[in-house]
């Protein structure tokens, strides 16, 4: 079995700030680690993965996550954030044996004040 | 090369009615998931093909849902009769592996 939690269902930072989003997850196996965004009525696009290798993965527009197995956490950093970054984002979890089928989490709305 | 296509991309109907939702994964993926996300709610799981195949239908809500994969290529979602509840965005996905690759989604509101 397998779960994502992730902390706050909005973050409101400003323009330039920190961007940081919260993601704990519970697997029984190794997991494989997604953050997916979906900007205001479009679809769900892949950020970044972890399967294996480096813990720190970097992703597009300047995101990265870094998975830290001591703290089943992986979290979703930017470091300036700019208004375009506006948008819900989902950490999702499957396992690394088996059939790949993600488990999302509620997804978090990022708020971004000028 | 092709993202995963989904059509309609928004659609009414009234309750009782029917919708068949259709997906095209992306070229040579075997594998085909559906999603859904009710208004406010998580993203929750559907099923998964792969190829023509159903290897997991273990989140279909009920029988009034169904959901085939001619050929192992397109697939279609069919929602007979139609809820209020029913109402959300349904995502289809496909992957070739460990990376799942979503489509646009399509939006339906039951009234």
């Amino acid at each position: 079995a397998q779960s994502v939690t992730q902390l706050g269902s909005h973050v409101s930072v400003s323009e330039g700030a920190l961007v940081l989003l919260r993601c704990n997850y519970s697997s029984s196996v190794p997991p494989y680690l997604f953050w997916y965004v979906q900007y205001p009525n479009q679809g769900l696009q892949l950020l970044l993965k972890y399967t294996t290798g480096a813990t720190l993965v970097k992703g597009i527009n300047g995101f990265e996550a870094e998975f830290k197995k001591s703290e089943t956490s992986f979290h979703l950093t930017k470091p300036s954030a700019h208004m375009s970054d506006a948008a819900e984002y989902f950490c999702a979890v499957t396992s690394s044996g088996g059939s790949y089928i993600p488990t999302f989490g509620r997804g978090t709305s990022l708020i971004v004040h000028p | 090369e092709a993202g995963v296509t989904q059509f309609p991309s928004h659609s009414v109907i009234e309750k009782g009615q029917t919708v068949t939702l259709r997906c095209d994964p992306i070229s040579g993926h075997d594998n085909l998931y559906w999603y859904r996300r009710v208004m406010g709610k998580e993203i929750k799981f559907l099923l998964h093909f792969v190829k023509e195949s159903k290897q997991d239908e273990s989140g279909m809500p009920n029988n009034r849902f169904l959901a085939e994969r001619t050929g192992g290529t397109y697939s279609t979602l069919k929602v007979q009769p139609a809820e209020l509840e029913d109402s959300g965005v349904y995502f289809c996905a496909s992957s070739p592996g460990n990376t799942i690759y979503f489509g646009e989604g399509s939006w339906l509101t039951v009234v």
